[in-house]
Order: structure tokens, then sequence, then C-alpha cells
């Protein structure tokens, strides 16, 4: 079993739609979470972290976390052409620093 | 302005020949790190540095060599050891402490192809 894993997609949502992401992993020692997002050829950016159980929002954008069921989901509501893009969840141990990467999934918004 | 700066942009190594990826910070950032990246895919960890003069190996540091020498520095080597070396390289720094601050901030990349 992968230690992060994400439907690589691509997921197609038409604009306007709620998109939902979803990561799973195996290590229950994981304490920070976080969403990337990656345009092709380009470098990752930070959109989300999370740490506590529950919901965060910001603007547009509600990273979820559930460590007993060690899931974290980021949803994007209001979904546009200018969010298709990869994203990436990862997630750092209980000794911090490193971060472990997951495959990415591939967003596609539709006009 | 603040950040980290990779360099070459685009690399091309010839069969059996060294080749060395930039990596400069001015964020005063302690922890540094280069991921791999191949297409479709997650980051892969190569190495990572918490101090100077101090590193550690990632999950896929064969072929590949690193120094830290300066806080400010992180130069990745490319061996002819590493046979499959076409990929996008990635740097990164963040603050190595536990709890909120391991967010990391990205270099440009890398794009390394062989000849």
């Amino acid at each position: 079993q992968k230690e992060v894993e994400q439907n690589s997609g691509p997921l197609s949502v038409p604009e306007g739609a709620i998109a939902s992401l979803n990561c799973t992993y195996s290590d229950r020692g994981s304490q920070s979470f976080f969403w990337y997002r990656q345009y092709s050829g380009k470098s990752p950016e930070l959109i989300m972290s999370i740490y506590s159980n529950g919901d965060k929002e910001d603007g547009r954008f509600t990273a979820q976390l559930n460590k007993a069921s060690q899931y974290v989901s980021l949803l994007i509501r209001d979904s546009q052409p200018s969010d298709s893009a990869t994203y990436l969840c990862a997630l750092a141990g209980n000794q911090g620093g490193k971060l472990i990467f997951g495959q990415g999934t591939e967003l596609s918004v539709k006009p | 302005d603040g950040g980290i700066t990779q360099s070459p942009k685009y690399l091309f190594r010839k069969e059996g020949q060294n080749v060395t990826l930039s990596c400069e910070q001015n964020l005063n950032h302690d922890a540094m790190y280069w991921y791999r990246q191949d297409p479709g895919q997650g980051l892969r960890l190569i190495y990572y540095s918490q101090i100077v003069n101090d590193f550690q190996k990632g999950d896929i540091a064969e072929g590949y060599s690193v120094s830290r020498e300066k806080k400010e520095s992180f130069p990745l080597t490319v061996t002819s050891a590493q046979k499959n070396p076409t990929a996008f390289y990635l740097c990164a720094s963040s603050v190595p402490t536990s709890g909120e601050n391991e967010k990391l901030f990205f270099g440009s990349g890398t794009q390394l192809s062989v000849l």
C-alpha cells in the first residue's frame, strides 16, 4: 500500500460545479496535511493546510480531515477553468520536516 | 524578493556525464529538499538537509549526491550511476519545526533530459 494515495483522474467537472478531490494515507502518526496545486510544467504551490479533524475553509476551497478514517479531501466550490491543474496531497509525520506526496489528481474544469 | 532560485531551467546530460543542479534560497530557511517528479507522478524525495553540513537520504537517493556547505545553497549532482535521470527536479525549503511550519516553498524546477 502506498503511503499516500490519490485517484490520478482526470476528474472532469463543469464550470461552476463543486470539485471533490480525495486522498487516503497509511501512517496514523501523520500530523500535518497539505494540498498543493501544480500547473503543467510549473512548481507546486500551497493552497491549503490542515492539522485538526474537521473542515477548514479558505475562499472557494475547503479542506476536510478525518484522522480516524485516514483521509483528507479538498472541495473546490464554483470551479473555474483556471482551477484546471494537478492537485497534490502531501503529509508530514510527527518528526516534522519532510513531506510525502501522493501521485496527484488531474482536474479539468470545462467551460 | 525572497525566494528559491533553481538553475538551469533546462539541462541536457550525455551518457556517462555528471551534472549539477543549482538551488539557492534567501528565505533564511534551515531545511532544504530535493524532489524528483516523473510525468503523471507525484514528488519523490531524493535528499534533504535540516542544517548546514548535514543531509539525509530520501527514498530515491541512489545515483545522486548533495552538499550543504552554506545555509543558502543545496546543489544536487546527478551522477552517471543514475541510469534514468530524465525528470523534473524540484528544490524546496522550509522551517523544519513540527506543527504548522512544515510548509514547503518550491523553486521553479529544472527539467533534465538525456541526450
